[in-house]
């Protein structure tokens, strides 16, 4: 049964650390998207990829957060510096047509 | 865009049907409809999709009326397991077009009580 990692699964880091999340797809999805959720607002999406391409990171603050997939089996977001409103559930996700796979989320606290 | 709306909340109690609706007025033609599932601390799961009149499988059924305003998602005898928030999302496939299919809204929180 074909699952998309995340790793990891829980991270408290102090406000000014650089956070790092990594995610590996579901072999043979073309696409991959990075979310983020609370309860304020719900599922955001931030970024997504195409065959490792950028397709588009509108959601996601340029100046702290970026995203990359140096190959086809790990994606990953980065937080550079790290603040307490980056508090959240992030979720990667794989597909290859309409449907959406989503990993376990990684939940990250900024103290 | 093709914006959707969907109730907040509906309570249930096990064994019933649920019909939890969505209304999504300015679908495009190419447009699918699509609904996932999240339970508490999971990342939302794909329940059904659809184009047009009625799709089934294991889970649910959709159905969507011939103007393609709406969609209803159903769910046939509650368990308590079934308490989730469940989403509806409309866009192209290949999250192509609009990319509304990845836009999640608020969803619908359900709840199944004994």
């Amino acid at each position: 049964d074909a699952r998309v990692t995340q790793t990891p699964r829980d991270k408290v880091t102090e406000m000014g650390q650089e956070v790092t999340m990594r995610c590996q797809p579901i072999l043979g999805h073309n696409t991959v998207f990075w979310y983020r959720q609370t309860m304020m607002q719900g599922l955001e999406l931030l970024a997504y990829f195409r065959n490792r391409a950028p397709l588009d990171d509108s959601g996601m603050p340029k100046d702290r957060f970026s995203a990359e997939m140096p190959d086809a089996t790990l994606a990953t977001l980065k937080i550079q510096p790290s603040e307490p409103r980056d508090s959240a559930v992030y979720f990667c996700a794989s597909g290859s047509g309409y449907e959406q796979y989503f990993g376990p989320g990684t939940r990250l606290t900024v103290t | 865009l093709a914006k959707t709306t969907q109730p907040i909340s509906m309570d249930s109690y096990e064994g019933q049907e649920v019909n939890i609706t969505c209304s999504h007025n300015n679908i495009a033609t190419n447009d699918y409809i699509t609904w996932y599932q999240q339970f508490p601390s999971q990342g939302p799961r794909f329940i059904i999709q659809g184009y047009k009149t009625k799709v089934t499988n294991e889970v649910a059924s959709l159905f969507i009326p011939a103007d393609r305003k709406s969609s209803t998602l159903s769910l046939p005898r509650v368990s308590l397991s079934d308490t989730a928030v469940y989403y509806c999302l409309v866009g192209e496939l290949n999250y192509g077009g609009s990319q509304g299919n990845l836009i999640f809204g608020k969803g619908t929180k359900l709840s199944v009580k004994p």
